[in-house]
């Protein structure tokens, strides 16, 4: 059974660094071809992607957030990590790890509300 | 980076009628469309991959389909437990890209 459930400090201020962990059990990210991927949700909005890692610890990363964003894992524990620089109210959301695969998110976490403000 | 663009924003359906959702990309993407849906307060749940593929579980009244650039999710007979926003993903290339959202209403 694949599980995955995120966990995070949901309030902090600008322009602290957001921290994230996803921590996951029912598959391995030793295994080929598996990943983990950061989406988040702003409330009432719609799902924007943030990052993958690969089994292979290859990282692809969202543009849009330009170099504030970087993701980890840690095979031994299970967990992938994601942490956002520099943030503002506008990283105010909802924050989900899902595995990957083949580019869709089959397993998601509940998601973690983080919110940024002064 | 390939926008994804869905039709209708909001949509009323009656019990048992076929609706249809449509997503059109701003670029070839083959195959690699995939639809999920997510209920108030709980996270997204992948319905479609692959175009046209059932998730495992995902009852047979939805359905997929398209290639390119258009593409549309199915659901035939409407049913309550079906409401929710609906969400395509482009699975063909970096930044991952999600639709606005199709609200689906009984």
């Amino acid at each position: 059974q694949v599980t995955l459930k995120e966990s995070g400090p949901g309030i902090l201020q600008p322009p602290q660094t957001l921290s994230l962990t996803c921590s996951f059990s029912g598959f391995s990210l030793n295994t080929y071809g598996m990943g983990v991927g950061w989406i988040r949700q702003p409330s009432g909005k719609g799902l924007e992607w943030l990052a993958n890692i690969w089994w292979d610890d290859d990282k692809y990363y969202n543009p849009s957030l330009k170099n504030r964003l970087t993701i980890s894992k840690d095979t031994s524990n299970n967990q992938a990590f994601l942490k956002i620089t520099n943030v503002d109210t506008t990283d105010t959301a909802t924050y989900y790890c899902a595995r990957t695969t083949l580019g869709w998110f089959a397993y998601w976490g509940q998601g973690t509300l983080v919110t940024v403000s002064s | 980076d390939i926008q994804m663009t869905q039709s209708p924003a909001s949509l009323s359906a009656s019990l048992g009628e076929t609706v249809s959702i449509e997503c059109l990309a701003s670029e070839g993407i083959s195959n690699s469309l995939a639809w999920y849906q997510q209920k108030p307060g709980k996270s997204p749940q992948l319905v479609i991959y692959g175009t046209s593929n059932l998730q495992d579980g995902v009852p047979s009244r939805f359905s997929g389909s398209g290639s390119g650039t258009q593409f549309s999710l199915m659901i035939s007979g409407m049913q309550p437990e079906d409401e929710g926003v609906y969400y395509c993903q482009q699975t063909y290339t970096y930044p991952r890209t999600f639709g606005g959202g199709t609200k689906l209403e009984l």
